[in-house]
């Protein structure tokens, strides 16, 4: 079946490093992505979304892009800072009455040193 | 605005019994989803309910059921629990109209089956 993962398990950076999490996924008929940050003892935190019919949108601090051509999706923080410091999970949609159903990642941990 | 909340926030459970987890999505919204995760399958898609209708499905057991109410508040009931049940479970909520698709994530109830 569809499924979405991810490339790296773990990503280790410097404050106010650039942090680049990338996600691959396999439904050529998803329309929505999500990226969530999830903290430790809490529930996933919404951080930002993009529709298939764009390629790049941008946030306070994050951009998220997506290459359709090879499945691709990233997410991008900019002067990471140690308070980023989670798990990142991308989630793929397939759309029309599915909008309630997230196809989800494994989740990259992204540790932010001082 | 209130959060999507979720009760009881911690659970412990003998096998064989059965559980249910209540969910209370942000007014407003009528689309509730409910996941399932664990540490070596991740986030999991168990269904979603809008307008007190099942409309989306994943791939677990009959023994997960669940239901939505007038109020769009909602539960999901365990049966027959067994070891390999113990997770995160997580209720997300979404106002699921016009292109706002987002899904709002609860803190989760912790299950453990001993």
């Amino acid at each position: 079946g569809e499924s979405v993962g991810l490339h790296l398990p773990t990503l280790s950076v410097q404050e106010g490093d650039n942090s680049i999490i990338n996600c691959a996924y396999s439904n050529s008929a998803s329309d929505y992505f999500i990226w969530y940050k999830q903290e430790s003892g809490k529930g996933p935190q919404f951080i930002i979304d993009i529709r298939s019919n764009m390629d790049k949108r941008q946030g306070q601090r994050v951009t998220v892009l997506l290459n359709k051509t090879v499945k691709h999706l990233s997410l991008q923080i900019a002067a990471t800072q140690p308070g980023d410091s989670a798990v990142y999970f991308c989630a793929e949609n397939a759309g029309g009455t599915s909008y309630g159903k997230l196809t989800f990642g494994q989740g990259t941990i992204l540790t932010v040193h001082p | 605005k209130a959060g999507v909340t979720q009760t009881p926030r911690y659970l412990i459970k003998t096998r064989g019994q059965q559980v249910t987890l209540s969910c209370s999505p942000i007014s407003g919204h009528r689309s509730v989803s409910w996941y399932q995760q664990t540490p070596g399958q991740g986030l999991q898609f168990l269904f979603e309910y809008f307008s007190e209708t099942q409309r989306n499905k994943g791939n677990f057991p009959g023994r997960f059921s669940g239901r939505q109410f007038s109020n769009s508040r909602s539960e999901m009931n365990v049966s027959t629990l067994e070891l390999g049940d113990s997770a995160l479970y997580l209720c997300a909520s979404s106002l699921l109209g016009g292109t706002n698709y987002e899904q709002y994530f609860g803190p989760g109830t912790r299950l453990t089956v001993t």
